[in-house]
């Protein structure tokens, strides 16, 4: 089965352009969390989605960062215009939601941002 | 004050030592905790799940939750150096919420 999958892998952007993070999570999962880790903050919430709604966003930095999830099988992160603080890897993971479930993420591989 | 607290480390074993890895959180709502393993440049995956108080063992992992004290840890017995890693404790602080501590890197010399 194919697990959760994040485009791109690498980008490398100058600050002031838009950035689109994708991601399909694994078919059949109704949560989508996407997280931001860099070394000085580890592993950060962003947002995430139940049956792609969106249910807490507290953990977006700013306006300039938003998500959407149009349908059960796609969501995107979008970074409108980048800063170089931006520059962390984003990973993207789903999940079934329920209680013994929910702490059992499946990670993407991750998309590396750079912002220069 | 971060909700899920680690030490950095690195934490360096031998081969075959007990590997002891700690974690601390803030919110005594949290129920659920888990310990995640990242290997360098990969994504995390899940190695153990615990709910209630006490210890919970899966192969050479034992997982020990005290709620009292707000603290979980893990075990690894007989480390190998395939278990060279950042170890990710994380809990459930809301509705499907899990927050991550920044991870304790173990190095697991031959």
């Amino acid at each position: 089965d194919a697990g959760v999958i994040q485009s791109p892998r690498h980008e490398v952007t100058e600050m002031g352009q838009e950035v689109t993070l994708r991601c399909k999570p694994i078919s059949g999962h109704n949560s989508l969390f996407w997280y931001r880790q860099t070394m000085m903050r580890g592993l950060e919430l962003l947002i995430y989605f139940n049956n792609n709604v969106p249910i807490d966003d507290s953990g977006m930095p700013e306006d300039r960062f938003s998500a959407k999830m149009p349908n059960a099988s796609f969501s995107t992160l979008k970074i409108q215009p980048s800063e170089p603080r931006d520059s962390a890897v984003y990973f993207c993971a789903s999940s079934l939601f329920g209680e013994e479930a929910a702490g059992e993420l499946f990670f993407g591989e991750g998309s590396r941002l750079t912002v220069l | 004050q971060k909700e899920v607290e680690q030490n950095s480390g690195p934490l360096s074993v031998p081969e075959g030592a007990i590997a002891s890895l700690n974690c601390t959180y803030s919110d005594r709502g949290s129920q659920s905790f888990f310990w995640y393993r990242q290997y360098s440049g990969k994504s995390p995956e899940l190695i153990m799940s615990i709910y209630s108080n006490g210890d919970k063992e899966d192969g050479r992992f034992t997982a020990q939750l005290n709620k009292a004290s707000q603290y979980v840890s893990l075990l690894i017995r007989d480390s190998q150096p395939s278990d060279s890693a950042t170890y990710l404790c994380a809990a459930h602080t809301g509705f499907q919420k899990l927050v991550f501590g920044t991870g304790t890197r173990l190095l697991v010399s031959p």
